[in-house]
């Protein structure tokens, strides 16, 4: 079946430290990648997305993420996080040609001022 | 323009009560999706409708769950004989017709079942 797994659950930076949070996916098909974010009391948003092309993919707010096909993992970083970014982090695959999602269970982010 | 509505923002029933959600997608989505979002547990899919295929109602964890959507537009998930297991939050999303359809979310309606 295919899944996504985030195996950070809980993360806990202060200011200006680095970030990298992992995902993993098993599909051995062609998929559009997505990282959503949720602030605390926010709907989900996009912060970025992998369609094709450049593996490297750039986001909102300074995101960046690596699809690496033969690891099956799109990773999210971020070079120097800030107090704004406290948040709940979910990647998502989307099988291509298809609607549906299969999102991680999230990573919450706890950034520290 | 308007994004995804739900209503009510807030829901508390009690055990074996039906109850209803509704979703207004944006405008033009030919895509509409139910999940649910429970602590720790991540986003659990439900079912998604696109145009006038059939829904694809995979996710819907028992009998007790169904869904429609009306004209194309606004759906309601409907929860039959609720349990204290249902509560959480129940998120709608919508997407146009364009790869890679792109989601986007409403504020959810969080359920509590006493």
């Amino acid at each position: 079946a295919q899944s996504v797994s985030q195996h950070n659950h809980h993360v806990i930076l202060s200011e200006a430290a680095s970030l990298e949070l992992g995902c993993n996916y098993s599909y051995g098909g062609t998929v559009n990648l997505f990282w959503y974010v949720q602030y605390p009391g926010q709907h989900l948003q996009l912060l970025l997305k992998y369609f094709s092309g450049d593996p490297l993919v750039k986001g909102i707010k300074g995101f960046e993420a690596e699809f690496i096909k033969s690891k099956f993992s799109f990773n999210l970083r971020k070079p120097s996080v800030q107090w704004s970014d406290t948040a709940e982090y979910f990647c998502a695959v989307s099988p291509s040609g298809t609607y549906k999602y299969i999102f991680g269970t999230g990573t919450r982010l706890k950034v520290l001022a | 323009g308007a994004g995804v509505s739900q209503s009510p923002s807030n829901k508390v029933t009690e055990k074996g009560k039906d109850v209803e959600l509704r979703c207004d997608p944006i405008s033009g989505h030919t895509a509409l999706y139910w999940y649910r979002q429970s602590l720790g547990q991540g986003l659990e899919f439900l079912i998604y409708f696109q145009g006038n295929s059939a829904p694809d109602k995979s996710g819907l964890p028992s009998d007790r769950f169904s869904a429609e959507r009306t004209g194309g537009s606004v759906s309601t998930l409907t929860i039959q004989r609720t349990q204290q297991e249902d509560s959480a939050v129940y998120l709608c999303a919508s997407s146009g017709d364009v790869p890679p359809y792109e989601q986007y979310f409403g504020p959810g309606t969080r359920l509590t079942v006493t």
